[in-house]
């Protein structure tokens, strides 16, 4: 299957810090990539979905400022946590499709988790 | 609203031995579902999906699930577990008007007793 990076694996930082997560996707082209956000022992929540040269639609809920989306080309995505705070330390999960429907599959990377102090 | 309901949070089984591991979803038209399973420092892998067609979905690595419309599940199964097994599972549905977002359960983990 198609493979999809993410990059740190884990980062630890301070409150009020800002963290950048990339999401690669290394054997295809992503048209679209989804960032998802995973508590311990709960569910994948989604938080947003980017298409490639747009903006980036997120689900209700989910602080647009908080949590910037850039999905500047076809294998890569970033999501910034602006000013983080330890309530968003959680497992940061984005996956890539080359297509926007789940009618084709999306690709997981294996995820990042954030720790704030 | 969409939801899908794993009732198992954990599971132990002896290697070998069958496995079943339960979803139940809420959706109004017809559904689209999804096995994943989710190992310690890899990403989500999918295991099957159901669109339409034959009920009895077969699946990677010798899994298979089956759509039970009148019971409002799908769930999962295998003859013979391998310790390799041992995993986070996740029940999904597909949803949403532009058939995009991916709803996922709760999970549920799977421990092999050898």
């Amino acid at each position: 299957g198609a493979v999809v990076s993410q990059h740190p694996s884990r980062v630890i930082c301070k409150s009020g810090t800002s963290v950048k997560i990339e999401c690669r996707s290394l054997d295809f082209q992503a048209t679209t990539m989804f960032w998802y956000r995973q508590f311990p022992k709960q569910s994948l929540m989604l938080m947003a979905t980017s298409n490639e040269g747009s903006k980036a639609t997120y689900e209700q809920g989910v602080e647009k400022d908080k949590f910037l989306i850039n999905h500047a080309s076809l294998t890569l995505s970033t999501l910034t946590v602006t000013s983080a705070h330890p309530e968003d330390s959680s497992f940061y999960i984005c996956s890539a499709s080359s297509s926007g429907g789940f009618y084709n599959e999306q690709f997981f990377g294996p995820g990042t988790r954030l720790t704030v102090l | 609203a969409q939801s899908v309901t794993q009732p198992d949070i954990h599971i132990t089984v002896s290697e070998g031995a069958s496995l079943e591991l339960r979803c139940n979803y809420s959706y109004g038209a017809t559904p689209y579902l999804f096995w994943y399973v989710q190992s310690p420092g890899q990403g989500l892998q999918l295991l099957l999906k159901y669109f339409s067609g034959d009920t009895l979905v077969q699946g990677i690595k010798g899994f298979e699930a089956e759509f039970k419309r009148s019971q409002s599940s799908f769930n999962l199964r295998k003859p013979s577990v391998h310790w390799s097994d041992a995993a986070e599972y996740f029940c999904a549905v597909g949803a949403g008007s532009s058939a995009s977002k991916i709803i996922f359960g709760s999970g549920t983990r799977l421990s092999i007793r050898p």
